[in-house]
């Protein structure tokens, strides 16, 4: 059974500031790995996916790297900002006939001005 | 270009009650996935519909049922509701390769 762990489970830090958000998995044989963005009671947005021959993946201010042997993704923010506030979201995607995401618990992060 | 479409965006029913979500893909997707999320947790599976069918199920009883359109919409069904059902319910559709989720902005069903 796939599980997917986040750590820190919460982090605060002052504007600016770079940052890296973990996140791990136990089955190694994913199919993808997507990282999300959520805000309070709202939906999902997908900001980063990694397919499982990729190494990394940037976007903006984001680049997320997999690391699929040890199971394990890493979330890259760059200058970090207010807005950047939020709880971020790991998830993999199992294979074959496994089409279903796999969630972490998330990581809530804190931008302070 | 649209994105997932949900409705209701909330929703209060009494236990022991039946309730209907319903959501709309992405143009271009076929594949809708349900997906429930209590306070503080990541999302859990209930399932997947491809080709109007049921092709993948989570860990959730037999309360919780679901339909795929012909337009490729979806409906969850929650029968005999329970204070535990209470949570955002989350609709994300794909392509049928499973490459890649769009979210929807959720349903927030409260169970009095």
């Amino acid at each position: 059974k796939q599980e997917v762990t986040q750590i820190p489970a919460a982090l605060s830090v002052p504007e600016g500031e770079n940052l890296v958000l973990n996140c791990s998995f136990t089955d190694s044989a994913i199919y993808n790995l997507q990282w999300f963005r959520q805000d309070p009671g709202k939906g999902l947005t997908s900001l980063l996916l990694i397919q499982s021959s990729q190494r990394e993946q940037t976007s903006g201010r984001l680049n997320a790297s997999l690391d699929k042997s040890s199971g394990r993704s890493t979330l890259y923010i760059a200058a970090s900002q207010p807005g950047d506030s939020a709880t971020y979201l790991c998830a993999v995607i199992g294979g074959g006939s496994n089409y279903k995401l796999t969630f972490g618990k998330g990581t809530l992060l804190t931008v302070n001005p | 270009d649209a994105g997932v479409t949900q409705s209701p965006t909330h929703l209060i029913k009494t236990r022991g009650q039946q309730v209907t979500l319903r959501c709309s893909p992405k143009s271009g997707h076929d594949t809708v996935s349900w997906y429930q999320q209590a306070l503080g947790q990541g999302p859990q599976f209930i399932f997947q519909y491809y080709e109007e069918e049921e092709r993948q199920r989570g860990n959730f009883p037999d309360r919780f049922s679901g339909h795929q359109f012909p337009n490729y919409s979806s409906e969850l069904n929650v029968n005999a509701l329970l204070l535990g059902d209470s949570a955002l319910y989350l609709c994300a559709s794909s392509t049928q390769d499973a490459y890649g989720y769009t979210f929807g902005s959720g349903t927030r069903l409260t169970v009095v």
